[in-house]
Parts: C-alpha cells; structure tokens; sequence
C-alpha cells in the first residue's frame, strides 16, 4: 500500500529537548516536505527536498533541521524545541515527473507538544 | 507572490443542502490548483485537481473549475451528506525557484442530519 509514515504520532516534550520526527514513503518520490498547520493559519511549509542531499527552506524554517541522505526518508530535526513549536506537523512526499499532476500524499501526522 | 484566500468556517448545512466554498489565488507563473480534505484525525487526501483554465476537476459529487479570468476554484456540491463533514483546503502548486504548494487556511464543513 502506498503510504507516508511519520512517527511519533504524538509527543509532549520539554523545551530544549532535541527531538526528531521521523517521515518515511514507499512510493519512490523525489519530492518530500514538512508542513506545520496551525489554526487558522492552515499548512505552512517548514523545508522541502527536491531529492536527496536536496533540501531547502519553505515558509518557516526557523528552529527546525532537515536531512535527506536517503530516498525515502526525510526526518525533521528540533534541535531546541520551544513552545511556540507546539503544532500539529505533517510529511508530504510527490513525484516530480509532472510538476501541473502533482498530486501530494500526506502522513497522519505528528501532534507535538512543548512545555 | 503565491497565496490562496478560502472562506472563513465554520460552514454549517443540513444533510442535502448545497454546498460553496470559495476559493480565490493569486499567482506568478500559471499554477495547478487542487482540493483537499482532511477528515478528524488524519492527514489531507487530495479532492480534485485541475491544472489548466477552464479545467474542471470533479470526485465524489464535488466540483471546481479553474478561473483563470476570476483567479478563482471555487468547490461546490450538490447535496451534501454527514459523512463530507471534513476540513477543506484549496491550494495551488507552482514551480518557481522551487516547486512550492501553497494552501489557503482550510474550512471546516459540519453537515447535520
């Protein structure tokens, strides 16, 4: 089944407790990205990856990391969590091919919680 | 710049009624324009997409055509069912210095029985 994977689905975490959420896809996309969705505001785009060792910075990159070493992976990295980071996060990955047919397929997400 | 303006929710109808959402954009470059749901508890799922104007994308009852002389993809569908209650997002995908989609704020749709 093709699918996005993130783990944890929820986490409470203190502030200034690196923690990583991982994202995985078995669908061979090049494409992958982290969203935050915030009431209100909808999705907002933290960094995207047009393949691997690709990365660059979406809306609101501040406070978070990206790596992509591999494929299928694409973990999001708080080095220092602080509370304004509490949001609910989700991984998206598509196929480059066809940039117009672009449809986006999103994991279930992560809802985070710093104290 | 990109940016997608969707209607404030929530929107509240009963089973049957006829449902609107508006969506308006705004774009450099000529965007792909799409529709998606988010049902509680889990991640969006792609609606419908359309990528060309005058396009119309349809699934599930749901409907939009891509305006481009109103820069608009407004949702709609005919006779609405409680299990639609769901948040709606439109957004747009443009590849400019980096493929980028853009989402408005979402909609929450409450359908009653």
């Amino acid at each position: 089944e093709a699918q996005v994977t993130q783990n944890p689905r929820y986490l409470i975490t203190v502030t200034g407790k690196k923690l990583t959420v991982t994202c995985s896809q078995n669908m061979n996309h090049e494409y992958m990205s982290w969203y935050r969705q915030d009431p209100g505001l909808g999705l907002r785009q933290i960094y995207y990856s047009m393949n691997v060792e690709v990365t660059d910075k979406g809306d609101v990159p501040e406070g978070y990391k990206v790596s992509r070493k591999e494929k299928r992976n694409f973990p999001l990295i708080l080095e220092s969590p602080s509370p304004n980071q509490t949001s609910l996060y989700f991984c998206a990955s598509s196929s480059s091919g066809a940039v117009r047919n672009t449809e986006a397929f999103f994991g279930q997400g992560t809802r985070l919680t710093v104290v | 710049g990109n940016s997608v303006t969707q209607m404030e929710g929530p929107v509240t109808l009963s089973e049957e009624a006829f449902l609107t959402i508006n969506c308006t954009y705004t774009a450099t470059g000529y965007p792909s324009l799409f529709w998606y749901v988010q049902y509680p508890g889990e991640g969006l799922q792609l609606l419908l997409k359309a990528t060309k104007a005058d396009d119309k994308g349809s699934n599930k009852g749901f409907e939009a055509t891509y305006r481009k002389e109103t820069t608009s993809f407004h949702l709609e569908k005919g006779s609405v069912q409680v299990s639609d209650s769901a948040v709606y997002f439109c957004a747009l995908s443009v590849l400019t210095g980096g493929f980028k989609t853009i989402f408005g704020a979402g909609t929450r749709l409450f359908v009653k029985a």
